[in-house]
């Protein structure tokens, strides 16, 4: 049962527009959540994440916002470049912290 | 530089035949951790460890082993492999388990193919 869901496999947006990627998660104990960026034949590597304790966390051109009642965190790319393209994972850390839980990640498409 | 490397990046192997996918980080961190990432499943925790000689078990464990008797390396071992481990493996490291603001460092990943 997956217990972080991203549900849109895909996005497409155009350069210099504005990208949204979604992600919910099941337990309200969650506290703690991170954004992934992974590009093809490599790792994925650590974007930008958020405590409970926040509702937004902002690093330059990411923007992380928390909806702690719904459930729902959501990474905004602002403006979105060609080379943000690559596959977004939200992750929640699990396990008295022991484990990063992944979603089924989304795939970003910036076209110029 | 900072990095975890993993060994090899490829592998096709047939059922039954024993292999061993090496980890390594040169970061001096504690804790380390295997995933696989699977379509429509995202990456999954196989096994992680708490420092050398503390290992423990994650999601999906079955068909695995792991040892960690030095701090930099942490092998994933497949005794049998069986076409369902056909999967996309990556190593991760931190400096610390469980620490928010902890970030966890991927290794390029090793695609291993099991006939």
């Amino acid at each position: 049962d997956q217990q972080v869901k991203q549900n849109s496999p895909s996005l497409s947006v155009q350069e210099g527009r504005i990208s949204i990627l979604n992600c919910d998660y099941t337990n309200s104990m969650f506290d703690y959540f991170l954004w992934y960026k992974k590009y093809p034949a490599e790792g994925p590597t650590f974007l930008i994440s958020i405590s409970s304790i926040k509702d937004k966390n902002e690093d330059g051109r990411f923007t992380v916002f928390l909806n702690k009642s719904a459930k729902h965190l959501s990474l905004h790319i602002v403006p979105s470049q060609p080379g943000d393209s690559a596959v977004y994972f939200c992750a929640t850390l699990t396990g008295g912290g022991n484990k990063l839980t992944f979603g089924t990640g989304t795939q970003l498409k910036v076209e110029l | 530089e900072a990095q975890v490397t993993q060994n090899p990046r490829y592998l096709i192997t047939v059922t039954g035949k024993k292999l061993t996918v090496t980890c390594s980080q040169n970061m001096n961190h504690e804790y380390m951790s295997w995933y696989r990432q699977d379509p429509g499943l995202g990456l999954r925790q196989i096994y992680y460890s708490m420092n050398v000689e503390v290992t423990d078990k994650g999601d999906v464990p079955e068909g695995y082993k792991v040892s960690r008797k030095e701090k930099r390396n942490f092998p994933l071992i497949l005794e049998s492999p069986s076409p369902n481990q056909t999967s996309l493996y990556f190593c991760a490291s931190s400096l610390l388990a469980g620490g928010q603001g902890d970030t966890q460092y991927f290794g390029p990943g090793t695609r291993l193919t099991v006939l």
